[in-house]
């Protein structure tokens, strides 16, 4: 029972690369959610999954997208990176949280 | 707009002294509330939460919450620190009943000193 995993735990990328954060979970929970860090800011809310199939907006969901691909699995993309999305990128499964993707973006 | 405020970015305690972490959120209708502990580069650890029920609420590693629905706060406290409790720590409340859309504080830096 690994709880939440993700991948990569780091990344760098140029400005206008894209990637995906793949999140995994082994709880059979429904929800899942993205959060970005940032110093001073806490976490924020980019998109959540209630139940398979279905997403929703965040706080912050600019420049991202999200696919909800089974009930496992919840990935994040981003199409066209901006230095701005340098954040550390934390999954969660209802209130449990994978341990992190920090992500550079030059 | 809903929110939560932590109102010290960093709290500095003795070992052995009582610690206290302060939380007051505003959120419509019956909150979730829950506390994390984050140990630098590292994710979040569930610390306790509290759905309903009793006020005070225990936790893992010795630690405990107060619920007061009329201060509208969710205070963290630890009757003895150990310097291993230093980390940063996040209130967060459910938005809808929810327990993983949250709505977090900016942290508080928690610093046990010897």
């Amino acid at each position: 029972n690994a709880g939440v995993t993700q991948t990569p735990k780091f990344q760098v990328l140029k400005t206008g690369q894209s990637m995906t954060l793949q999140c995994a979970q082994d709880m059979n929970h429904n929800s899942m959610y993205w959060y970005r860090q940032d110093p001073g800011m806490g976490l924020r809310l980019i998109y959540y999954s209630a139940s398979e199939g279905t997403t929703d907006k965040g706080e912050v969901p600019n420049g991202y997208n999200v696919s909800r691909l089974n009930k496992r699995e919840f990935s994040l993309r981003l199409e066209s990176a901006a230095p701005s999305q340098t954040s550390v990128y934390f999954c969660a499964s209802r209130r449990y949280f994978g341990p992190g993707t920090r992500l550079l973006v030059l | 707009a809903q929110s939560v405020a932590q109102p010290e970015d960093q709290v500095n305690v003795a070992e052995g002294n009582p610690l206290t972490v302060k939380c007051t959120y505003s959120v419509s209708g019956n909150p979730y509330l829950f506390w994390y502990v984050q140990y630098p580069n590292r994710g979040l650890q569930f610390l306790l939460k509290y759905i309903t029920g009793d006020n005070l609420v225990k936790g893992s590693y010795g630690f405990e919450a107060e619920f007061n629905k009329s201060q509208t706060s969710f205070h963290l406290k630890k009757p003895s620190a150990l310097v291993s409790d230093s980390a940063l720590y996040f209130c967060a409340a459910g938005l809808g009943g929810s327990q993983g859309n949250l709505i977090f504080g900016k942290g508080t830096k928690l610093s046990v000193k010897p």
